[in-house]
């Protein structure tokens, strides 16, 4: 069957460390992989989108791998701050198909 | 630019009931996409609509259904409430799908609890 996991349901790292988030997916042959950030209350919003054909992609302090030997997606979030803490979402969309598939999601907090 | 905007934002209904949850997408988008999010589940696909064409569909039963109007806005209902029913039902929308432009923009939510 198809599955989407991130590796924890919570991640707790002191402020200025680097975040590394893990997006694991099993029987799905992805065009794409995004990540998308959730707060309390509130609708995912969209930060980073990857290509099968990519290795890495930046933006800011956030960086995202995709490894689709590993079938693997790492989300890192650099010199972390407070402000960062919110559930983080993976999300692929495979060839041939209109819809997006989400993981559970990691909760990061991190803390002063 | 207007984001995307759910009504209502919170109601509450019995078993048995049913509800018609209102979805209007970004000025210009053509996909709608409607997801359930419960704190077991996660964010759980229900339908993608595009110019009025249902596209894709999860694993829900009859009871969930959508439309999409040709104004690109969208409705889903949900007919004989179950309790498990109780969740924040998410809208999306993106120019075409996410596949091709990148991205979803979510509206804030409904949030349904079913007594």
């Amino acid at each position: 069957s198809q599955k989407i996991e991130q590796n924890s349901e919570a991640l707790n790292i002191q402020e200025g460390k680097t975040a590394t988030l893990t997006c694991n997916y099993t029987n799905y042959s992805p065009a794409y992989l995004q990540w998308y950030r959730q707060d309390p209350g509130r609708g995912p919003v969209f930060l980073l989108l990857i290509r099968e054909n990519e290795k890495e992609k930046r933006k800011e302090r956030l960086k995202v791998t995709f490894d689709t030997t590993l079938k693997q997606s790492l989300f890192h979030i650099t010199a972390s701050q407070p402000a960062d803490s919110a559930t983080y979402l993976c999300a692929l969309v495979q060839y041939n198909n209109n819809d997006m598939r989400f993981g559970a999601g990691t909760r990061l907090t991190v803390k002063p | 630019k207007a984001g995307v905007t759910q009504t209502p934002r919170y109601l509450i209904k019995t078993r048995g009931q049913q509800v018609t949850l209102s979805c209007s997408p970004i000025s210009g988008h053509r996909s709608v996409s409607w997801y359930q999010q419960t704190p077991g589940q996660g964010l759980q696909f229900l339908f993608e609509y595009f110019s009025e064409t249902q596209r894709n569909k999860g694993n829900f039963p009859g009871r969930f259904s959508g439309r999409q109007f040709s104004n690109s806005r969208s409705e889903m209902n949900v007919s004989t409430l179950e309790l498990g029913d109780s969740a924040l039902y998410l809208c999306a929308s993106s120019l075409d799908s996410g596949a091709t432009t990148g991205e979803l923009f979510f509206g804030e939510g409904s949030r349904l609890t079913v007594l």
